[in-house]
């Protein structure tokens, strides 16, 4: 079935570093992706739309310049998280849209932990 | 705008009691329903869905109707076991939006069963 994937699962960065996430679709392409994220306990925050060969739509209050959003294929988006700081420590989470004759199907990734130190 | 509400968790159940966890949205149009659950460590995992009024998802012994009249999609289970502890999400997606996959998503609700 289709699967979405999400690299790294975890990772540490220092404050003021950049750190980029991927979302892969692996057996279908996905002319749109959305991210999310989730504070602990929390429920998940639609950060953005992801369009291939478009910009992405941000929702209201997300910086776009701090999280830099591409979407280069229809098989992946990468979202960069630009000067990290510890606030942006969180769980980062993608979903993929599978177009299909009865409607969207969505698919999400595994998931990412950024800890920012 | 969309919204979804879900009950406030921690839910902590015995193994075999019935489970129910509500679930109220507020939408324009005919929103597609969904409940999502997230294992400890996890992603999201689809657990049922439903697009249309009066349609009951279900999945591993989880159901749930939409019922419109209510704005309701409440999560229900007979008999829940140990492996069913996780946190489960209500979700909507607009009529509109749905063609791009788009949620918004409930608080999410904490459930631990206990043997």
């Amino acid at each position: 079935g289709a699967v979405v994937s999400q690299h790294p699962s975890r990772v540490i960065c220092k404050s003021g570093t950049s750190v980029k996430i991927e979302c892969r679709s692996l057996d279908f392409q996905a002319t749109t992706m959305f991210w999310y994220r989730q504070f602990p306990k929390q429920s998940l925050m639609l950060m953005a739309t992801s369009n291939e060969g478009s910009k992405a739509t941000y929702e209201q209050g997300v910086e776009k310049d701090k999280f830099l959003i591409n979407h280069a294929s229809l098989t992946l988006s990468t979202l960069t998280v630009t000067s990290a700081h510890p606030e942006d420590s969180s769980f980062y989470i993608c979903s993929a849209s599978l177009q299909g004759t009865a409607g969207n199907t969505i698919y999400f990734g595994e998931g990412s932990w950024l800890t920012v130190v | 705008g969309n919204s979804v509400t879900q009950m406030e968790g921690p839910v902590t159940l015995s193994e075999e009691a019935f489970l129910t966890i509500n679930c109220t949205y507020t939408a324009t149009g005919y929103p597609s329903l969904f409940w999502y659950v997230q294992y400890p460590g996890e992603g999201l995992q689809l657990l049922l869905k439903a697009t249309k009024a009066d349609d009951k998802g279900s999945n591993k012994g989880f159901e749930a109707t939409y019922r419109k009249e209510t704005t309701s999609f409440h999560l229900e289970k007979g008999s829940v076991q140990v492996s069913d502890s996780a946190v489960y999400f209500c979700a909507l997606s607009g009529s509109i939006l749905h063609q791009g996959g788009k949620l918004i998503f409930g608080q999410g609700t904490e459930l631990s069963v206990k043997p």
